[in-house]
């Protein structure tokens, strides 16, 4: 069965730190791999995602996440956080050959940035 | 504002009790997701339908059920609920299914008391 797994549950940083947030996923066949943002009080936005292609992949407001194959990791990174990215991060991942489009998340992590 | 609209935003209910939360999908899209978030559990996959079909189900109890209209919007039924079903609701739609972005509505917070 696929699973997501998020490293770190609650990460509190200062404003132009950098950022990196651990996901890993088990599955065997072709996947797609998602990061989504929940601000507080708000629905699950999208930052990225990964069909194929460049395994480096930008998304928005300065968020990056790379496909490493081989660890199946797809971590995502920002080099210099600011305070309204204080949110909720969830990592996805979507089995290509299961011909459905469910979503699979992991547990999330709550990042904190303090002015 | 994703496009996916959600009703209601709260509910309030005692155990033991059915309820039926909304979804309405982004227009031009076909397929339709229900998740549900609760603390203990995370964000966990529900059902999916797909032009008026079951698609794929996740871990969906048998006291929960859900469809499609055809005009596409979704309805997910909730019965004879527990204090445990007491969580957040989304809904999220998106063209097709596999390969397509999802579009995540507001959700529905349900507590049941």
């Amino acid at each position: 069965a696929q699973s997501v797994s998020q490293h770190n549950h609650h990460v509190i940083l200062s404003e132009a730190a950098s950022l990196e947030l651990g996901c890993n996923y088990s599955y065997g066949g072709t996947v797609n791999l998602f990061w989504y943002v929940q601000y507080p009080g708000q629905h699950l936005q999208l930052l990225l995602k990964y069909f194929s292609g460049d395994p480096l992949v930008k998304g928005i407001k300065g968020f990056e996440a790379e496909f490493i194959k081989s660890k199946f990791s797809f971590n995502l990174r920002k080099p210099s956080v600011q305070w309204s990215d204080t949110a909720e991060y969830f990592c996805a991942v979507m089995g290509g050959s299961s011909n459905t489009g469910k979503l699979i998340f992991g547990q999330g992590t709550t990042l904190q940035v303090k002015p | 504002d994703s496009g996916v609209t959600q009703t209601p935003k709260h509910l309030i209910t005692a155990t033991g009790q059915r309820v039926t939360l909304r979804c309405s999908p982004r227009s031009g899209d076909l397929s339709v997701y229900w998740y549900q978030q609760s603390l203990d559990q995370g964000l966990q996959f529900l059902i999916q339908y797909y032009n008026g079909e079951e698609r794929a189900k996740g871990n969906i109890l048998e006291r929960f059920s859900a469809q499609q209209f055809p005009d596409l919007h979704s309805e997910l039924n909730l019965s004879s609920l527990e204090l445990g079903d007491s969580a957040l609701y989304f809904c999220a739609s998106s063209f097709r299914g596999e390969y397509n972005e999802q579009f995540f509505g507001p959700g529905t917070r349900l507590t049941v008391l």
